[in-house]
C-alpha cells in the first residue's frame, strides 16, 4: 500500500519569506501527483496537479517539482502571504484510481 | 457552477441510528468519491464511482458502510447502524475522469453519541 509522508507537520514563517513543503510516497507508480489546500472547517481546494511524465508544474506564487525515482514532490510557495495560511496536503493517486493522502502540513504566515 | 454539493453540513445522531449523507457532483463529472477526515487517520477514501458504477469499495471500513449513485447528479453514503467512532468529517468530490484534479465538496461533520 501508498504511504505518503508530508514534513514537517506545521511551519510558521513570516510573510514575505520563500518556503518548501515536502511529500514523500514510497510507490513510484503514480498516475499524477496534486497538491490540495484546505481551509479549517472547509473542503479542499486544488491547487497543482503534476502529470507523473512531467517534472514540475507553475501557478502563480506556486511550483511544484516532482521526482519519481525519489519519491519526492516539494511544493514552493514564493513571497508568502498570511492568506496563504492553510493545511497543504498532497495525493498520489495510482493507475488503479486509488487515492493516497498525506496528513498536511499545517502553515501560518505571520504578518 | 455551484461545484460539488454536500448535505447536510451537520449531522448529530445517537448510536445505533441511520445516518444518510449525500453528495450532487459538478455537471458533467464523470467520477465521484467519497473521503472520511478525522485527526487520527487523515483523509482517507471509502469508494470510488466511474459513470455511476462503484470501481473500487476497499476503503469502506465495514458492511455498516454502503454507497450508492442511482444516476449522474447524485450519490447517497449510509451508515447503519452508526457507531461514535463514525464521527468525522465526511468529504465527497468528483472529477472529469478517475484521477484528474478533484473538486471536493464542503463536507458534513458526523457526530455520533
Amino acid at each position: 500500500k501508498q504511504e505518503v509522508t508530508q514534513i514537517p507537520a506545521a511551519l510558521s514563517v513570516p510573510e514575505g519569506e520563500n518556503l518548501v513543503l515536502n511529500c514523500s510516497f514510497t510507490d513510484s507508480a503514480i498516475y499524477n501527483l496534486q497538491w490540495f489546500r484546505q481551509d479549517p472547517g472547509k473542503g479542499l481546494t486544488s491547487l497543482l496537479l503534476i502529470q507523473s511524465s512531467q517534472r514540475e508544474q507553475t501557478s502563480g506564487r506556486l511550483n511544484a517539482s516532482l521526482d519519481k525515482s525519489s519519491g519526492r514532490s516539494t511544493l514552493y510557495i514564493a513571497a508568502s502571504q498570511p492568506g496563504d495560511s492553510a493545511t497543504y496536503l498532497c495525493a498520489a493517486p495510482n493507475t488503479g484510481n486509488q487515492f493516497y493522502f498525506g496528513t498536511g502540513t499545517s502553515l501560518t504566515v505571520i504578518p | 457552477d455551484a461545484g460539488v454539493i454536500q448535505s447536510p453540513r451537520h449531522e448529530v445522531t445517537e448510536m445505533g441510528q441511520e445516518v444518510t449523507l449525500r453528495c450532487k457532483p459538478i455537471s458533467g463529472h464523470n467520477s465521484l468519491f467519497w473521503y472520511r477526515q478525522t485527526m487520527m487517520r487523515g483523509l482517507e477514501l471509502l469508494i470510488y464511482f466511474n459513470n455511476n458504477v462503484p470501481i473500487d469499495d476497499s476503503g469502506m471500513p465495514e458492511d455498516r458502510f454502503s454507497a450508492k449513485m442511482p444516476n449522474a447528479s447524485f450519490s447517497t453514503l449510509k451508515i447503519q447502524p452508526s457507531e461514535p467512532r463514525d464521527s468525522a468529517v465526511y468529504f465527497c468530490a468528483s472529477s472529469w475522469a478517475g484521477p484528474d484534479t478533484q473538486y471536493f465538496g464542503p463536507g458534513t461533520r458526523l457526530t455520533v453519541l
